[in-house]
Formats: C-alpha cells, sequence, structure tokens
C-alpha cells in the first residue's frame, strides 16, 4: 500500500517568514495530494490540493508544489500570520475507481513565534 | 457546517465494554472512512465503505467493527478486543462518480474515546 513520509515534525518559523512542509510517497498511482490544517482539538480541514496533472497550484499565501518523478510534494505558506500556528498533514491517495482512501503522513506542528 | 456530523463528542468506556460511535452525513458520499488519531501518528485507516453494505478493513481494523445499512450512516464499534482504544477518531466521507473517488474528504469533529 501506500507510504506518506512528511518532514520536518515541527517547525518554527517567525510572523511574516515562510514555511516549507514537505512530503514524499510511495505508490507511483496515487494522483492526488491534499493538504490539511488541523487546530487543537478540531476536525481537518482542506487548505489545498493538487493533482498529478499538475506541477504547482496556489491559493493566496498558500502554494502546493509536486515532483511525479521523484514522488514528492511540498507545502509553502508565506508572509507567515499567528493563524497559519496548528498541524498540517499530508496526504496521497487515488482519484481512480478501486481507492481505498487516503494515507496521511504523521503531520507538521506549525509555530508562528510573534 | 460540513454536512458530516459525529456523536458524541466525548466517550467514555469501562474496561470489557463494546462502544459505538456514530457518524452521519447528508452529502449524498459514497464513500466513508473511519480514521483513528494518535499523537505523533497522524491519522491512520481503520475501516471504509464505498458503497451501502460494503466495507472494508483499513491498516489498523483489528479490535474495531463497521456496518454500512444506509447510505448516510457508518458506525464504528470499538469491541473489547481493542486493546489500547483511547484516541480520537474521526469519520470522513468524499464523493464519488461514475466509479471514480473525487474531490476532497471532509471529515466530521471527531469523538475522543477514553477507558477508564
Amino acid at each position: 500500500g501506500e507510504n506518506v513520509e512528511q518532514h520536518p515534525s515541527t517547525l518554527s518559523v517567525q510572523e511574516g517568514d515562510s514555511a516549507v512542509i514537505k512530503c514524499t510517497y510511495s505508490d507511483s498511482a496515487s494522483n492526488y495530494f491534499p493538504w490539511y490544517k488541523q487546530e487543537l482539538g478540531k476536525r481537518p480541514q482542506l487548505i489545498i490540493d493538487i493533482r498529478s496533472n499538475v506541477g504547482e497550484k496556489k491559493d493566496q499565501r498558500i502554494a502546493v508544489t509536486l515532483n511525479k518523478t521523484a514522488k514528492h510534494f511540498s507545502l509553502h505558506i508565506t508572509e507567515t500570520q499567528p493563524e497559519d500556528s496548528a498541524v498540517y498533514f499530508c496526504a496521497a491517495g487515488s482519484s481512480g475507481g478501486g481507492a481505498d482512501g487516503l494515507t496521511f503522513g504523521k503531520g507538521t506542528h506549525l509555530i508562528i513565534q510573534p | 457546517d460540513g454536512g458530516i456530523t459525529q456523536s458524541p463528542k466525548y466517550l467514555f468506556r469501562k474496561e470489557g465494554q463494546n462502544v459505538t460511535l456514530s457518524c452521519e452525513q447528508n452529502l449524498n458520499h459514497d464513500a466513508m472512512y473511519w480514521y483513528r488519531q494518535d499523537p505523533g501518528q497522524g491519522l491512520r485507516l481503520i475501516y471504509y465503505s464505498q458503497i451501502v453494505n460494503d466495507f472494508q478493513k483499513g491498516d489498523i481494523a483489528e479490535g474495531y467493527s463497521v456496518s454500512r445499512e444506509k447510505k448516510e450512516s457508518f458506525p464504528l464499534t470499538v469491541t473489547s478486543a481493542q486493546k489500547n482504544p483511547t484516541a480520537f477518531y474521526l469519520c470522513a466521507s468524499r464523493y464519488r462518480q461514475t466509479g471514480s473517488l473525487v474531490g476532497e474528504a471532509f471529515f466530521g469533529q471527531g469523538t475522543r474515546l477514553t477507558v477508564v
């Protein structure tokens, strides 16, 4: 099955700086890569996703890049703000038939220092 | 608020008891999932169902059981065979179209289960 590795487990950045979280996956059949943000005690919520037919996607301060050859994808947050503090999860899965759900990384605790 | 509801929010279980966690969605999603979340472990898949009356084991199914009698509902039972059930449990659903799973997974607000 799919295996997703996520790094770092904890990331502390100064407010206004950029943050980068990296993930690798093992199954070349995976073609859908979402990123979720989870605040303490709350449900994970999708912040951005990318499919394997594109290499980069941006939404305001958030961007995701995908390198299919190397099987890795990254989340980039620019101009970080205190409300960006949370745990971020990457995931890999398939949008084809027979998918068995999403495989998640272990999460990155992002801390924004004032 | 996402259209997927879990109950209860907090649940306490005595040793040797079975407990059932509820998950209901009104999003008309075919696929539903149960994940377990432990500190530092991310989300691990317990069971999933892609259609009514059918479900499959995930990575950590031992000690758990599910049913899918209705499209809207996917309850999870934590049995006494689950030796370390204390965790945060998340239910999710995804839309399925013409045999393919598409789009994001929507999560419920979670149930925190504690063994006392």
